[in-house]
């Protein structure tokens, strides 16, 4: 089955810790989003990626990293510089320019 | 500043009734608007629009876009309580494919 997976679902880290959150994707799509939604609000974007070993900052990257070693693959660490890492987490790809994104389940991070 | 504003912000209807959400937008180069529903977890893909007056249509929801007046809207009819769900309106800028989210409009469909 075609499809985007992150994992893990639930994640609970201490505040100072940093935290990587996993995406995979076997759908062939050039091109990964990571996305962060908070309550009430819709979804923004922190960084993607159009082509492995390329990426580049989205409107909230501060306090964020990834890597694009692989087509199939796009981790997003959040590390202790992010002020308010608690939120759920929404990985997406797709072909490219013009075709729509297809989101995987999502990873809620809660950090105490 | 890219802007996507989504209204209502929450609904409440009766089953069977029909519902029109709205999204406008202020974007610089727009490519394509996009509607998703979000249950509980991931956005699942609805429509994307990118020319105007043309509606698409998938069983009994339907869209348009307005490429003049910069906004969209969303039509559900005979609403059923597995309507109930947040729907996203997302504009894609650029060539980067960047999509710009509205905050949702929050519908529930009662019996």
């Amino acid at each position: 089955d075609g499809g985007i997976t992150q994992s893990p679902k639930y994640l609970f880290r201490k505040e100072g810790q940093n935290v990587t959150l996993s995406c995979e994707q076997n759908l062939n799509h050039d091109a990964m989003y990571w996305y962060r939604q908070d309550p009430g609000q819709g979804l923004r974007l922190i960084y993607y990626s159009q082509i492995v070993n390329d990426f580049q900052k989205g409107d909230i990257a501060e306090g964020y990293s990834v890597s694009r070693e692989k087509k199939e693959s796009f981790p997003l660490t959040v590390t202790s510089a992010q002020k308010n890492p608690t939120a759920f987490y929404l990985c997406a790809s797709s072909r490219g320019p013009s075709y729509e994104q297809y989101f995987g389940p999502g990873t809620r991070l809660t950090v105490t | 500043e890219d802007k996507v504003v989504q209204s209502p912000l929450s609904l409440v209807v009766h089953e069977g009734d029909t519902v029109t959400l709205n999204c406008s937008y202020e974007v610089t180069n727009f490519r394509s608007l996009l509607w998703y529903k979000q249950e509980k977890k991931a956005p699942t893909f609805l429509f994307m629009l990118t020319s105007s007056g043309i509606e698409k249509k998938s069983g009994r929801l339907s869209s348009i876009l307005d490429k003049k007046e910069l906004f969209s809207i969303l039509n559900i009819t005979a609403t059923q309580t597995g309507d109930s769900a947040v729907y996203l309106c997302a504009v894609e800028v650029g060539t980067a494919s960047k999509l710009t989210f509205g905050t949702g409009t929050r519908l529930q469909v009662t019996l």
